[in-house]
Formats: structure tokens, C-alpha cells, sequence
């Protein structure tokens, strides 16, 4: 099973900060991964999917980036919609495995 | 508009079974692979199995932490995707999601969950 390993665990951060979020793989899934956004009491929602492109109607301060073992995740300006948990997930195996989430907080 | 509707969840014993629907709505279900995940406090999210579409056979694939006590199925008449749960244990509680992927993606090897519903409950207790 590949492991997921998201870093930090929770980020605080102010409106307009550029923000980072990273995500590693215990091995090597090419660009098999997505991103997604959880806000309170909401199902997640797809932001990022192949490592870098954005799902329909995802604002362009979502970037994604990386390749092989390691991503990130970037906000460039935080709106303060954005706060919430960020999971990242791939698809390059069975089972489909998740990360544990970043928490981006105020 | 798109939406995916589970039902089903609800407060059940360990060692009992129960049977998730997912009932799908404004999107031409026979061309979307659909999955369940769960989500849980101690494990995060979790997905629990895949269901790719009639065009594609069909076939599964399940977690196998599961050690095939949850089965996935679909009814394309109905628009209505399953999850069959068995030998419930308390580590089972959780929101259970349906998830839908289109065959364009999965085509291309793209299995992220493109559309989500809002969950159902399931609480496992004696």
C-alpha cells in the first residue's frame, strides 16, 4: 500500500499569505495525484488532479506541482474561503490511498 | 444539477450488515465509474471501493483491509450505486461517502472522485 505523508499538520496562516502544503509518497506514483479541499460539515471537493491541473471552477491561485514521490500544493493569496483541510490522494495504485490532511487555520 | 444522495446509514450492532445506497441525479450515470470513502476520526479518509462502468465490465475493486466484508455494485435503471456491508465492527463508524469519476478520466488513468455526495452516517455499537 502507498503511504501518504502530508506536511504540516496544520498551517497558520493570514488572508493574501502565499501558501504552501506538502504531500510525499512512499514511492513513486508519476503525476497520479489529486488535491482536495474540505471545509466544516461540507464533503471534500476536487481541486487539483495529474499533480498540476485544476478541476473545473477552481480559482487560479490553486497550483499544484511535483512529480514521483513528492507535491505541493500552492495557494498564492490566501481569500479567507480558503481556510480549511487539504487532502491529497493517489490513484497510481490499489488501494487508493489519502493523506492525512493539512489543516489551514487562521 | 449534479448530485449523488446517499441513504442507508444508520445506528447498527457489530456483527450486523447494512446496505448504503447512492442514488445519483442530473449526470448520465452509466458513463461514471463510482466509488464509496469513508471518513473517520481515527483514520482520516478512507476509500473502501471502485466500481467502473457498464462499458468497462463493471468490475471491482475493493480495499483489501476490508477483507471482503463490504461489496460495491451498481444498478444503471435506476442510476443507484451500493455498498454492501457485512460483520459491522465499531471501527466501521463513520460518513460514508459515494463518489462519482467519469470514464473519460478513468480512461485515462485519472481515478480522482470528480463529484461527491454529502455522506451518510453509520454508527457501529452495542
Amino acid at each position: 500500500e502507498i503511504v501518504m505523508t502530508q506536511s504540516p499538520a496544520t498551517l497558520s496562516v493570514s488572508p493574501g499569505d502565499r501558501v504552501s502544503l506538502s504531500c510525499r509518497a512512499s514511492q513513486t506514483i508519476s503525476i497520479n495525484l489529486a488535491w482536495y479541499q474540505q471545509k466544516p460539515g461540507q464533503a471534500p471537493r476536487l481541486l487539483i488532479y495529474g499533480a498540476s491541473t485544476r478541476a473545473t471552477g477552481v480559482p487560479a491561485r490553486f497550483s499544484g506541482s511535483g512529480s514521483g514521490t513528492g507535491f505541493t500544493l500552492t495557494i498564492s493569496s490566501l481569500q479567507s474561503e480558503d481556510y480549511a483541510l487539504y487532502y491529497c490522494q493517489q490513484y497510481n495504485d490499489w488501494p487508493l490511498t489519502f493523506g492525512g490532511g493539512t489543516k489551514v487555520d487562521i | 444539477e449534479v448530485q449523488l444522495v446517499e441513504s442507508g446509514g444508520e445506528p447498527v450492532q457489530p456483527g450486523r450488515s447494512l446496505r448504503l445506497s447512492c442514488s445519483a441525479s442530473g449526470l448520465k450515470f452509466r458513463s461514471y465509474a463510482m466509488s464509496w470513502v469513508r471518513q473517520t476520526p481515527g483514520k482520516g479518509l478512507e476509500w473502501l471501493g471502485f466500481i467502473r462502468a457498464q462499458d468497462y465490465g463493471e468490475t471491482t475493486e475493493h480495499a483489501a483491509s476490508l477483507k471482503g466484508r463490504f461489496t460495491i455494485s451498481r444498478d444503471d435503471s435506476k442510476s443507484i450505486a451500493f455498498l454492501q456491508m457485512n460483520s459491522l465492527t465499531m471501527e466501521d463508524s463513520g460518513l460514508y461517502y459515494c463518489t462519482a469519476t467519469h470514464v473519460g478520466s478513468t480512461a485515462a488513468g485519472r481515478l480522482a472522485f470528480e463529484i461527491w455526495g454529502r455522506g451518510t452516517l453509520v454508527t457501529v455499537s452495542s
